[in-house]
């Protein structure tokens, strides 16, 4: 199974600053990796797919760049709605496997 | 507008069965792979289980292969798990989640989700 590491697993930031997350696979996964954001008590909302598209109705903030066994999920600047866990996801191949989340706490 | 519905959640012995239901509106199951994910309580999100558009191939988690069972009534659109042999490792909310496109799974819908709970 591929295994995905995000880091860190908790991020404290002010409103308006840029954040980053990682997300490392153990193996190449090329671009197939999707980044989703959950809130408490709801489903994750799908933020972006291949590595660096941008779903449709996702704030220009949000971007996703790297391949291979690298990515990473920025947040430009963080509003007030953005405080929330996210979760990197692989569909390389099966079993599709998440990383551990990281939750974006208020500082 | 794409919507999926989750039911059939509930408290449920060790050893026991379940049978989840996701009921689909705004598109056809037929035409689409169809997931399963699961949250323990607190915890991340684990895959478990999908069907692919005609429904002739299923894979599953090896957590929980040869225990549950991932189905569809085409007529109903609506998508199915048949959960038997609960553990307690299995209580989590489970979601139903569609794919944008075949092949690519990342999931573009999710529904609401149900709670599982095994204990006795």
């Amino acid at each position: 199974d591929i295994q995905m590491t995000q880091s860190p697993s908790t991020l404290s930031a002010f409103i308006g600053d840029r954040v980053t997350i990682t997300c490392r696979p153990s193996q190449s996964i090329n671009s197939w990796l999707a980044w989703y954001q959950q809130k408490p008590g709801k489903a994750p909302k799908l933020l972006i797919y291949k590595a660096s598209s941008l779903e449709s109705g996702v704030p220009s903030r949000f971007s996703g760049s790297g391949s291979g066994t690298k990515f990473t999920l920025t947040i430009s600047s963080l509003q007030p709605d953005d405080f929330a866990t996210y979760y990197c996801q692989q569909y390389e191949t099966y079993p599709i496997t998440f990383g551990g989340g990281t939750k974006v706490e208020i500082k | 507008e794409v919507q999926l519905v989750e039911s059939g959640g509930g408290l449920v012995q060790p050893g026991g069965s379940l049978r989840l239901s996701c009921e689909a509106s705004g598109f056809a199951l037929s035409r689409y792979w169809t997931h399963w994910v699961r949250q323990a309580p607190g915890k991340g999100l684990v895959w478990v289980s999908r069907i692919n558009a005609d429904g002739s191939t299923t894979t599953y988690a090896d957590s929980v292969k040869g225990r549950f069972t991932i189905s569809r009534d085409d007529a109903e659109n609506t998508l199915y798990l048949q959960m038997n042999n609960l553990r307690a490792e299995d209580t989590a909310v489970y979601y139903c989640a569609k794919v944008a496109e075949n092949y690519y799974s990342f999931f573009e819908s999710w529904g609401q989700g149900t709670l599982v709970t095994v204990s006795s």
